[in-house]
């Protein structure tokens, strides 16, 4: 079965400072990886995405994430956090020839200033 | 484009009435999607489809069924509405060709059942 685990419900972290949500993944296959974002009372917005090639992608709003095999994860990164990354981030994996999207419970970021 | 959009965005229904909630899309995406977000629970699918006249169950089906009549819409229905179903529903399309692309989401439409 496919699964994607964010360990932590909250980060908090303060403006300025670098950033970490986790997710892990589990998945028989090859996986394909998703990060999105999602503000109060909108839908999910799509940030950054790995399919194969360089570990390290880049998304938008300077967000960066790093797929690692090894160790099943794809945790997402910001050098930088600023008060607008406050909001709920989800993790999700799809595996070739699934129709489906598998989504991590979600993190909550808070940035302060 | 449009991209994805619900109608209606909020609605409150009572025990054991019906509604349909619709989804349109305008990017002639293959893949049509209905999940609910509830609280701590991240999102949940419901319903899903391939394409034009398929649809297939997700991993919370019960008490709701689809249509996807058009390959632009895909409908959401609540025959009679429990209070369980009282949550956030959202509608997400992707292209076809594989599972390299993300997927769309429309805005969400809060559904409350009293």
């Amino acid at each position: 079965a496919q699964s994607v685990a964010q360990p932590e419900d909250q980060v908090n972290v303060a403006e300025g400072n670098p950033l970490t949500v986790k997710c892990t993944y589990s998945v028989s296959g090859n996986p394909y990886l998703f990060w999105y974002v999602q503000y109060p009372n909108r839908g999910l917005q799509f940030l950054l995405k790995y399919i194969t090639g360089d570990n390290l992608v880049k998304g938008s709003y300077g967000f960066e994430a790093e797929f690692n095999k090894s160790q099943t994860s794809f945790h997402l990164k910001k050098p930088s956090a600023l008060v607008s990354d406050s909001a709920l981030y989800f993790c999700a994996v799809r595996v070739w020839n699934f129709n489906k999207f598998y989504f991590g419970s979600g993190t909550k970021l808070n940035v302060k200033p | 484009n449009a991209g994805v959009t619900q109608t209606p965005k909020f609605r409150v229904l009572k025990t054991g009435q019906s509604m349909t909630l619709l989804c349109a899309q305008d990017m002639n995406h293959e893949y049509m999607y209905w999940y609910r977000q509830d609280p701590g629970m991240g999102l949940r699918l419901i319903h899903y489809s391939v394409g034009e006249g398929t649809t297939a169950k997700g991993e919370v089906p019960d008490g709701y069924n689809v249509s996807r009549l058009k390959k632009q819409n895909f409908l959401l229905g609540l025959e009679s509405a429990a209070p369980s179903q009282t949550s956030v529903y959202f509608c997400a399309s992707s292209p076809t060709s594989g599972a390299v692309y993300e997927q769309y989401f429309g805005p969400g439409t809060r559904l409350t059942v009293t």
